[in-house]
């Protein structure tokens, strides 16, 4: 079936800096969906990509998906504490089944 | 919209036991979804239900486990009996739409453990 991994699994950041958190797949995908979950919390919906080489963008955040459409990234800058917690790639896995990726769990140093 | 509500926020039970997961999606949305997350495997969908329809329950992990959605507004989740091994944090979520252009909005999830 259709999988997506996502690296680095764990992101340890200083506050301000920049990062990059990526999810790639051996397929080409329809679409990819990018969600957050602070600790103790639920996933919450960042944004959802759909066409070749597309670039969205909220606040610090940039999310991009690859022209081949079987990779995506999530940038973010000036690292805060607020930004802490995973983030989750998920794709569609035939009918309305949603897989999600491992997830790459980001702490802030401060 | 109070968004996706779902109760118990914690669960403690002896292994053995019957545990009923409940939730209720956000009004209007067509589909459900009842996710466990563990460390080890992640996010794991274990079925999902269009218009109270179970559609693909390929996720339960075996007959212990067992869904129901009686109407728009409520479904359950039912482990019996219930294993060491399931505990985990199990979260519902809805959406509208359909294929899976739609995003999820996920209840608080219910934290189970399993003695």
């Amino acid at each position: 079936g259709q999988q997506v991994m996502q690296i680095p699994q764990y992101q340890h950041v200083q506050e301000g800096e920049d990062f990059t958190t990526y999810c790639n797949s051996s397929t080409t995908l329809s679409n990819i969906q990018w969600y957050k979950q602070r600790p103790g919390g639920h996933p919450v919906f960042l944004i959802q990509l759909v066409k070749s080489g597309e670039v969205k963008k909220q606040k610090r955040l940039t999310f991009q998906f690859g022209e081949a459409k079987k990779n995506s990234s999530l940038h973010i800058t000036a690292t805060q504490t607020t930004d802490v917690g995973t983030y989750f790639c998920a794709v569609g896995k035939g009918d309305y089944k949603l897989s999600f990726g491992a997830g790459t769990t980001v702490t802030v140093r401060a | 919209d109070a968004g996706v509500i779902q109760s118990p926020r914690h669960e403690v039970t002896e292994m053995g036991q019957e545990v009923t997961l409940r939730c209720k999606p956000i009004s209007g949305h067509d589909y459900l979804f009842w996710y466990r997350q563990t460390m080890m495997r992640g996010l794991e969908l274990l079925i999902y239900f269009n218009n109270n329809v179970p559609i693909d329950d390929s996720g339960m992990p075996e007959d212990r486990f067992s869904a129901k959605m009686p109407n728009a507004s409520f479904s359950t989740l039912k482990i019996q009996p219930s294993e060491p091994r399931d505990s985990a944090v199990y979260f519902c979520a809805s959406s509208q739409g359909t294929g899976y252009s739609s995003p999820l909005h996920f209840g608080n999830g219910t934290r189970l453990t399993v003695t």
